[in-house]
């Protein structure tokens, strides 16, 4: 199983400040016929599903605010939240869609300082 | 608009079979993959499996001696079947669509979620 690690698992950030979860597949999830990279980040809110934010690494879902962005390549991906708002207060996944099964990081949650 | 809705028993005893079912309105159930994922309380995420819209089906392998999956595109309907449960399979069982045809795919939508607990 490809293994993803999320860090750090909880951070806290000030209204309006940058926030910065980092995630590390075990082997590289860019398939190298099409040069995507095979990563999606979630957003969940408590009590609710986890909805996709960014997918193919770096692409934003239809609807996502452009304060989320998505970086990275191989096996080293970052997702930034450029100015943290009130409602961004969740807990973010990182997901491989490369191959089966497939896996989830463990988790971050980030909080208001 | 795609909307998933998952049901079923809420609390299943230890040692029985644990079955959930996920309702599909809206959309074609046709050529998607349908998937199942679970979060025990306070902790991260588990891809169960899938199935596609032929029956096909890929498990975990942590979990395949346990799972059946299953469609009925009548009923718009997709099972999962969880086997000899213990406390540990205590969690909120999702569904999901993949976002495209392609199985190598991100997960959109999502259904709410069914909590279900294992305990006598």
């Amino acid at each position: 199983d490809i293994v993803m690690t999320q860090s750090p698992d909880s951070l806290a950030v000030s209204l309006g400040e940058r926030a910065t979860i980092n995630c590390k597949s075990s082997q590289s999830i860019l398939y190298t016929s099409n040069n995507k990279n095979y990563l999606a980040w979630y957003q969940q809110k408590p009590g609710q599903p986890p909805k996709v934010l960014i997918y193919g690494a770096s692409t934003r879902e239809s609807g996502v605010p452009d304060r989320f962005s998505g970086s990275g390549s191989g096996t080293d991906f970052t997702l930034t939240i450029s100015s943290l708002q009130a409602e961004d207060v969740s807990v973010y996944y990182c997901q491989q869609y490369y191959t089966t099964p497939v896996t989830f990081g463990g988790g971050t949650k980030v909080e208001i300082k | 608009q795609v909307q998933l809705q998952e049901s079923g028993p809420g609390l299943v005893k230890p040692s029985e079979t644990l079955s959930l079912t996920c309702t599909v309105s809206g959309g074609s159930m046709n050529f998607y993959y349908w998937t199942w994922i679970r979060q025990p309380a306070g902790k991260g995420l588990e891809w169960i499996g899938r199935i596609d819209s032929s029956g096909n089906t890929n498990y975990n392998p942590s979990l395949k001696s346990r799972v059946i999956m299953s469609l009925d595109t009548s009923k718009r309907q997709i099972s999962l079947r969880l086997s000899s449960v213990t406390a540990a399979d205590t969690a909120v069982y999702y569904c999901a669509r993949n976002s495209g045809y392609d199985p190598a795919s991100w997960y959109a939508p999502w259904g709410q979620g069914a909590l279900v607990t294992v305990s006598s």
